[in-house]
């Protein structure tokens, strides 16, 4: 079935190390969309791409690196100058203005 | 994108139906009202989404009202596995690729026997 698949489900970092999560999708959208939810919040949008080799910071970018070399993956990267890593990540894709689907998320706790 | 005001929290009766309120008193004429679900620990669920028409899926019915400021979605029989955190989110329609949606902290609906 089409989808998007987040990996791995648990991560674990030590401070002070870049961690980075994966996403992947086969429902050929064109944009993908990275979100960071804390605890009884809602989510916040980190980077998202609208197509490869491009993408726009999104309201809480600091800290965090991506890159889209192909289409179906937008890889995250969570750097050691983010101050706060440990949340709850999600992925999106969509096509046009069509509705974003989700993955099942990431997620990041500091050790 | 206009801001979305919903009531922190809701009981409904299993069997019931659930009426989820939101208001969005400062939408404009260009911007879609969308609605997700978020199980614990899982990601959002789309449920539906509408312009200014009142809309029905397998999954639920949108009213929107005429001065579209407000809508209510509705589950017309809850069960248990409809217990979720229930965003209403309004977003703009994009000429591009991508739509930005933000997430408020929704509406935590609890299904009871």
């Amino acid at each position: 079935d089409g989808g998007i698949t987040q990996s791995p489900k648990y991560l674990f970092r030590k401070e002070g190390q870049n961690v980075t999560l994966s996403c992947e999708q086969n429902l050929n959208h064109d944009a993908m969309y990275w979100y960071r939810q804390d605890p009884g919040q809602g989510l916040r949008l980190i980077y998202y791409s609208q197509i490869v080799n491009d993408f726009q910071k999104g309201d809480i970018a600091e800290g965090y690196s991506v890159s889209r070399e192909k289409k179906e993956s937008f890889p995250l990267t969570v750097t050691s100058a983010q101050k706060n890593p440990t949340a709850f990540y999600l992925c999106a894709s969509s096509r046009g203005h069509q509705p974003q689907h989700f993955g099942d998320g990431t997620r990041l706790s500091i050790l | 994108d206009a801001k979305t005001t919903q009531p922190t929290s809701m009981d409904c009766a299993e069997g019931r139906a659930a009426n989820l309120p939101c208001n969005h008193s400062t939408i404009s004429g260009n911007e879609y009202v969308y609605w997700y679900r978020q199980i614990h620990s899982q990601g959002p669920q789309y449920i539906i989404h509408g312009l200014k028409n009142n809309e029905t899926n397998e999954m639920a019915s949108l009213i929107i009202t005429e001065d579209r400021k407000s809508s209510t979605l509705i589950l017309p029989h809850a069960t248990l596995r409809d217990t979720a955190v229930y965003y209403c989110i309004v977003s703009r329609l994009n000429t591009g690729t991508a739509s930005k949606l933000t997430f408020g902290t929704g509406t935590r609906l609890q299904v009871t026997l």
